[in-house]
């Protein structure tokens, strides 16, 4: 099946400060997602975005579809975003949506 | 509903009892998933329903585990005889089909003693 890799693991950053967070697939998906987790354990969907690019505030995704690749940009960061991120893939053509072990992200004041 | 949901939110078993937990999708969603979330891990795919058919259940850990989706809407995991590395959080999805985006519920926390 489908091995999801994440980097960094974790993730120590000054409140203000920018990150980039990468998501690398063994195989090609048609279907991937970007979620945060917060303190209380809800996934909190971010991007739906199996190719492209896309916003949302201060956060961004971009994934490169024939690289196996996705991106997470995350600017002027906040408290709030501490959590983990994880990110999830899966292909049509029966393969079950796959999680990588995620990014721990901690935001200081 | 406005999102997923599922309850009970806590579960505490002693090890050997049944459990059943429970999951009311989004409305109108075809596709409807279990997870297993174990702690610092990601989640794993447990069972995979369109409707009320379940196509794909090959993430089960073994045959204590057990689910149904007989109307098509709510959805029902049960865990027989449980044990102790049953514990986990047990997250449901829903999606309006399969390769579309999934939305999650708040997930059931089961404790097995």
């Amino acid at each position: 099946g489908i091995q999801v890799e994440q980097s960094p693991p974790d993730l120590i950053l000054q409140e203000g400060a920018n990150s980039t967070l990468r998501c690398n697939f063994s195989d090609s998906v048609n279907n991937l997602q970007w979620f945060h987790q917060n303190p209380w354990g809800q996934l909190i969907n971010l991007f739906y975005i199996p190719s492209g690019t896309k916003q949302n505030g201060r956060l961004s995704a971009t994934t490169v579809a024939t690289e196996r690749y996705s991106l997470l940009y995350i600017s002027s960061s906040q408290t709030t975003d501490s959590g983990v991120y994880f990110c999830a893939g899966g292909h049509n053509y029966g393969q079950n949506f796959v999680f990588g072990p995620g990014t721990r992200l901690s935001v200081l004041p | 509903g406005a999102g997923v949901s599922q309850s009970p939110r806590y579960k505490v078993a002693k090890r050997g009892q049944d459990v059943a937990l429970r999951c009311d999708p989004i409305s109108g969603h075809v596709s409807l998933f279990w997870y297993q979330q174990a702690l610092g891990q990601g989640p794993e795919f447990l069972t995979y329903f369109q409707n009320e058919a379940q196509l794909d259940k090959s993430g089960l850990p073994s045959d204590r585990f057990f689910a149904e989706r007989p109307e098509g809407s709510v959805s029902t995991l049960k865990i027989q005889r449980t044990q102790q590395e049953d514990s986990a959080v047990y997250l449901c999805a829903s999606s309006f089909k399969r390769d579309n985006e999934q939305f999650f519920g708040p997930g059931t926390r089961l404790t097995v003693l």
